[in-house]
């Protein structure tokens, strides 16, 4: 199992650009999360998915950001128009119904660069 | 205050042993765990420990809780270098659909 894969690794952008991040989850979680990590605030919890359908949203901090996972194997994080501020590492994490309890798997990271 | 207080920096000599301490507000958590994240990766789960027990050992780790401060620590006998990294500690429950609460995380330092 190649654990959840995120791309791309490093991103660097000018600001009002439109910034796509990418997640494959491991096969069989059907729980995806997306994460934001910030000096200033820690990790925080953008959205989550289950089987494909968003669940909460409350976290995504504005307009500029939405997320999609068109299917079991597949999300997106997009950003448009980007901004200075929404450099961050975003992480990508999943689960299943029975381990979720357990702790999820995180991927390495996406590290945004807004300029 | 926040939902989960770590202190953020915690330095110790190689061979020592670490504490890392934590406490949170969720007096219904379920479980609690603690997360290894080393540079440039993600979060790695170290240990998890579930609310109706005192403590668990996993070879140089053990996890401490108690319930009534609500306080959790995590020990690392026999600190290496290789365990330099940020400790994050964080706690779910059923009425929060198992989601993660995460505290801000304590760099550990291990110097020779």
């Amino acid at each position: 199992d190649a654990g959840v894969i995120q791309s791309p690794r490093h991103e660097v952008t000018e600001m009002g650009q439109e910034v796509t991040l990418r997640c494959k989850p491991i096969s069989g979680h059907d729980y995806l999360f997306w994460y934001r990590q910030t000096m200033m605030r820690g990790l925080e919890l953008l959205i989550y998915f289950n089987n494909n359908v968003p669940i909460d949203d409350s976290g995504m901090p504005e307009d500029r950001f939405s997320a999609k996972m068109p299917n079991a194997s597949f999300s997106t994080l997009k950003i448009q128009p980007s901004e200075p501020r929404d450099s961050a590492v975003y992480f990508c994490a999943s689960s299943n119904e029975v381990a979720r309890g357990y702790g999820y798997t995180f991927g390495s990271g996406t590290r945004l660069t807004v300029v | 205050g926040e939902d989960v207080e770590q202190s953020l920096f915690l330095s110790v000599r190689e061979g020592d042993s670490s504490v890392i301490n934590c406490t949170y507000t969720d007096s219904s958590s379920t479980y609690l765990y603690w997360y290894k994240q080393e540079p440039g990766a993600g979060l790695q789960l170290l240990t998890y420990i579930f609310s109706n027990m005192d403590m668990k050992q996993d070879q140089r780790l053990t996890v401490l809780l108690n319930k009534k401060d609500k306080h959790l620590s995590l020990r690392i006998a026999d600190t290496q270098t290789g365990d330099s990294a940020i400790y994050f500690c964080a706690f779910s429950s059923s009425g929060g659909s198992y989601i993660p609460t995460f505290g801000r995380g304590t760099s550990l330092i291990v110097h020779p």
